[in-house]
């Protein structure tokens, strides 16, 4: 079955510590995106990676961290320099880097600082 | 810089009346637009684009949208509204200028009642 996989699905952070979420795609895309979602907005960019090995930051990349070691995975470490890293995070693909590809996306990961 | 809003945050209708989602953006260049829905905690799910070609383009579940380029519009639009089509609906956009990057709106929640 091909798809995105996210995991975990929930996760809760202590004040003060790392966390890092997964992000894994078996469709053989280039391109992937990690997304913040906050209630009441849109989806804002974190980081895109438009082939391994390679990422540039987003609109809101400070207290985030990523690699693109594979191909296929696209992990995102959230560092206690997030100040309010409780959201929703969304991570996509799309087959290429260009403007006409359409983005599948996985099924999110909510994280909550406790 | 590239933009999108929605003008409505919230659209209700009957089941079986016509619905439309109102999308309008703003880009340097040439616009590629695109449709997602969202289920309640899950990831967007792509719906349809538009390219090039012809204005109104056709998706999945029944949806269609009319680009307007002299409005700087891409509404979205169902003949008969389903109950199931409740959920949350963002625009997004993309040009060639930022290739890697899509922007998206704010998102619209469409109610559909029975």
């Amino acid at each position: 079955d091909g798809g995105i996989t996210q995991s975990p699905k929930y996760l809760f952070r202590k004040e003060g510590q790392n966390v890092t979420l997964s992000c894994e795609q078996n469709l053989n895309h280039d391109a992937m995106y990690w997304y913040r979602q906050d209630p009441g907005q849109g989806l804002r960019l974190i980081y895109y990676s438009q082939i391994v090995n390679d990422f540039q930051k987003g609109d809101i990349a400070e207290g985030y961290s990523v690699s693109r070691e594979k191909k296929e995975s696209f992990p995102l470490t959230v560092t206690s320099a997030q100040k309010n890293p409780t959201a929703f995070y969304l991570c996509a693909s799309s087959i290429g880097p260009g403007p006409t590809f359409e983005a599948f996306f996985g099924q999110g990961t909510r994280l909550t600082v406790v | 810089a590239q933009s999108v809003a929605q003008p409505e945050d919230q659209v209700n209708v009957a089941e079986g009346n016509p619905l439309t989602v109102k999308c309008t953006y703003s880009v340097s260049g040439n616009p590629y637009l695109f449709w997602y829905v969202q289920y309640p905690n899950r990831g967007l799910q792509f719906l349809l684009k538009y390219i090039t070609g012809d204005n109104l383009v056709k998706g999945s579940y029944g949806f269609e949208a009319e680009f307007n380029k002299s409005q700087t519009s891409f509404h979205l639009k169902k003949p008969s509204a389903l109950v199931s089509d409740s959920a949350l609906y963002f625009c997004a956009v993309r040009d060639n200028a930022n290739a890697g990057k899509s922007t998206f709106g704010d998102g619209t929640t469409l109610t559909v009642k029975p």
